[in-house]
């Protein structure tokens, strides 16, 4: 268990409005991610961060923004929702060991936007 | 660039049948490989990881060996059970660069 939580665990919103969602580590853990998982796409990367402050962009980042204000909160937000970014979002983090590193999940985010 | 192919499901198996899930990968020089299982309405778990060729990585009676000369990290167990019905992630870490790239998922029922 890497301890990560995700807040909120599902949200129904309308389109145009904007959302937040919340990633929370508990193991200082330097690499969080942020992905959208949808069918026939598998997990695409949106935005990932390696340190306060310090982000980058992901394959599909269009419309998302993230803050990363302190180690462990990794925040997603929608300025503007759509109904396209209808997803199950989760958050992940790196682990290393040695040189080599792991990815742990949380449980998910649920996001309906009518 | 860096992707990781695997075979299209649903699979569907019978109780106690043999179970392969076929993954290939493109990438530079010796990536890390996993497998990931998804429950429903769960998040990704990981299920076993090989960081170098002819590693083995195994748990739960899954096992998938780094085949460096085919590009591939299939997964196996050789007698599934209903528990196991989810859905599978290959997924790759370069050695360089902090992304990680999964393949769709297949998903897997396996029936009493």
């Amino acid at each position: 268990d890497a301890g990560i939580t995700q807040s909120p665990r599902h949200k129904v919103t309308e389109t145009g409005t904007p959302v937040t969602l919340r990633c929370h580590q508990t193991e200082n853990h330097r690499y969080m991610y942020w992905y959208r998982q949808d069918p026939g796409h598998g997990l695409r990367l949106i935005h990932y961060s390696y340190g306060v402050k310090d982000t980058d962009k992901g394959e599909v980042s269009d419309g998302y923004s993230v803050s990363r204000s302190k180690t462990e909160d990794f925040l997603l937000t929608l300025e503007s929702a759509t109904s396209s970014q209808t997803s199950v979002y989760f958050c992940a983090i790196s682990e290393s060991s040695g040189s080599r590193e792991t990815q742990y999940f949380g449980p998910g985010t649920r996001l309906l936007v009518l | 660039g860096d992707s990781v192919t695997q075979m299209e499901g649903p699979v569907t198996l019978s109780e106690e049948a043999f179970l392969t899930i076929n993954c290939t990968y493109t990438a530079t020089g010796y990536p890390s490989l996993f497998w990931y299982v998804q429950y429903p309405g769960e998040g990704l778990q990981l299920l076993l990881k090989a960081t170098k060729a002819d590693d083995k990585g195994s748990n739960k009676g899954f096992e998938a060996t780094y085949r460096k000369e085919t590009t591939s990290f299939h997964l196996e167990k050789g007698s599934v059970q209903v528990s196991d019905s989810a859905v599978y992630f290959c997924a790759l870490k370069p050695n360089t660069g902090n992304q990680f790239y999964f393949g769709t998922g297949t998903s897997l029922t396996v029936i009493p």
